[in-house]
């Protein structure tokens, strides 16, 4: 597979289930990133990774928690979540994290998910 | 505060019309600016960019974007338009931390 792999493409989760979402890139990039996208909202930054370290955490409950194993992989962790949470979760990966000159990310399809 | 604006929330065009999309951003230093398209049900796709030079950038699908510093603008441009072109657009800049992204524009094609 080539660009950002996201899993799964769909999910409906209850308030108090546990659920992991998947992300993983095959363009050898140093930073990922995950996004939430609302309807009627701009694009929202939840993390950013480069080199495995998480770098910025734009205030995110701490229901949503991050995993970077490596460089290729990228996993949001989700608990306890809220309706509100409804949302399209984007996986993203640049060569290198943004404010370093023009950095191009490339996006997965992303993970819809409905909390029930 | 840095930001963009896209002032057009939902266009609709004729196919084989001309196209423009409007984007405007608030950022003290040269910015690097992106449009992005977003299909249904997909993720962003980069259509092109801006990082210095030639002020006008020429992108996939037949897109290209000028940057008008004394506007404070990067307008997308596409001379005739296709269904396919049918989706949102997303302009954004690199800031010091992050991409910050427009609301996004919703085009749909009349046939």
């Amino acid at each position: 597979e080539t660009g950002v792999t996201q899993t799964p493409r769909h999910l409906v989760m209850g308030m108090t289930n546990k659920k992991s979402l998947k992300c993983e890139q095959h363009l050898g990039h140093n930073a990922m990133y995950w996004y939430k996208q609302s309807a009627k909202k701009p694009l929202e930054l939840m993390f950013v990774y480069s080199l495995e370290e998480r770098v910025e955490n734009n205030s995110v409950p701490s229901r949503f928690s991050p995993e970077c194993p490596n460089s290729s992989h990228l996993f949001l962790h989700l608990h306890t979540l809220q309706p509100e949470d409804s949302a399209l979760y984007l996986c993203a990966s640049s060569q290198s994290p943004p404010g370093q000159g023009g950095q191009t990310q490339y996006f997965g399809p992303g993970t819809r998910l409905l909390v029930l | 505060a840095q930001s963009v604006t896209q002032p057009d929330i939902h266009i609709t065009v004729s196919e084989g019309a001309s196209l423009e999309l409007r984007c405007n951003y608030s950022y003290g230093a040269t910015p690097y600016l992106f449009w992005y398209v977003q299909s249904p049900g997909q993720g962003l796709q980069l259509l092109l960019k801006y990082f210095s030079g030639d002020t006008l950038v020429q992108g996939i699908k037949g897109f290209e974007a000028e940057f008008k510093r004394s506007q404070s603008s990067f307008n997308l441009r596409k001379p005739s338009v296709h269904w396919s072109d049918a989706a949102e657009y997303f302009c954004a800049y690199e800031g010091a931390q992050k991409l910050v992204f427009g609301q996004g524009t919703r085009l749909t094609i009349n046939p």
